[in-house]
Formats: structure tokens, sequence, C-alpha cells
């Protein structure tokens, strides 16, 4: 499986935005650039994915750069549920499983 | 909306017995994975089903053994338990073998070895 790099933690304050980013350089054509989140206690949650253009849902937007070699999850007012441990997988839809590795744990203050 | 159901959320068992724990996925759900995720440790892939097989295999003990019924309950029987088998345990379900990207997992079931 190719392998991401994230920041280990990250703050930010309440209503601000979060860029929260992800480097990905081994990524071959044909994997997908995932996000879950994991609030404490809790099991992980979808946030958002993409291939190659720009997302967006209601909870977040994706940004994939030009060279797929890295994305950029952005929370456009962060709220303090939004305080927990965000992931950015690779997978390709011949894949099964999710690697979740070391994500980034994102504190928002009031 | 029904969301993955797991059973029992806290089970407390002593070394060398054994625990079965249960997940019930989202209807019309085809896929289901196990994860197991220690103290402040991120959740690891154990094993995948997609119609009833066996679809994809992690870092699962051969302590541990699993299958996914005809109504796509999925159970994780665990035996000879090890203090270190100590962890939460989720099920994650998707629709038509995990294509759409989306996994969704249940609330986790917490296995305590005395």
């Amino acid at each position: 499986d190719a392998k991401t790099t994230q920041p280990n933690s990250m703050e930010s304050n309440e209503e601000e935005p979060v860029h929260l980013p992800c480097n990905h350089s081994t990524i071959s054509g044909t994997d997908y650039i995932h996000w879950y989140r994991q609030l404490p206690s809790q099991g992980p949650e979808y946030v958002i994915h993409g291939l190659t253009s720009n997302v967006n849902n209601r909870m977040a937007s994706l940004a994939i750069a030009e060279d797929r070699k890295s994305s950029t999850l952005i929370l456009h007012r962060a709220t303090l549920r939004d305080a927990a441990v965000y992931y950015c997988i690779l997978r390709d839809n011949y894949g099964q499983n999710f690697v979740f590795g070391p994500g980034t744990r994102l504190s928002v203050l009031p | 909306a029904a969301g993955v159901i797991q059973s029992p959320r806290h089970l407390i068992k002593e070394k060398r017995e054994t625990a079965t724990l249960k997940c019930y996925p989202i209807p019309r759900h085809d896929t289901v994975y196990w994860y197991q995720q220690g103290p402040g440790q991120d959740p690891q892939f154990l094993i995948s089903f997609y119609e009833k097989m066996q679809s994809d295999k992690g870092s699962i003990p051969d302590r541990f053994s699993a299958q996914q019924f005809s109504d796509y309950h999925s159970e994780l029987n665990m035996s000879s338990l090890e203090l270190g088998d100590s962890a939460l345990y989720f099920c994650a379900s998707s629709p038509r073998g995990g294509n759409t990207g989306e996994l969704f997992f249940g609330e986790g079931s917490r296995l305590t070895v005395l």
C-alpha cells in the first residue's frame, strides 16, 4: 500500500478554517484519496474522498494537487465537535481494506 | 437511518477464555470489515468479507477466526485470549463490495482480558 505522511497534531481556533495536509508522493494512478476521522471513543467516520478533482461535501472539501502527490482536507469552520484524529488513506477500488496509519490529531480551541 | 450494530458493547474475559463478537451491517451492505484498536493505537485491519466469502486478510492472529453469514451479519471468534487482545474491536460495512469508497463503522465492542 502507498504510504501517506501527515503532521502528528494541529491546533485550530473555533469557527476558523482548518487545512489538514497529507503527502502521498508514491500514489499510483488508481489510488483514491480518502479521509476518515475518529472522534474520542467512537468508530472512524468517513469524511470525503476523491481521485483527481477537488471534491466538496457537507462536511469538508478536499483539494488535490495537480500531480496528486499531496492533498489537503479543508474544514471551512472548525467547531469543537471537529476535534478528532484525521486519517488520510490511499486505496484503489480493487483493494478491500483501508489501512489507518498515523493521522493528525486536531485540537479545536474555543 | 440504520447503522452498523455491534454486540456486545463491552465484554470482560479471563486469559485463555474464548469470546465472540457480532456485527450486523447496514441493510443491503454486502461487505464487512473487522478492525482492532489497542489503547492509544490506530485501527488495525483484521479481516474482511464480501458476499459471505473472505475477501482480504490483515494482521488477524491464528487464534481468531471470523465468518459472514447468509444474512450478511458477521462474527469474530477469539480463542485462547491473551492480555494483549484487550482492545476496541470495530466492525464496518460497505455496499457494492466496498467500491463506493465509504465504510460505515459501528460503535465498537470493548474487550477486556484479565
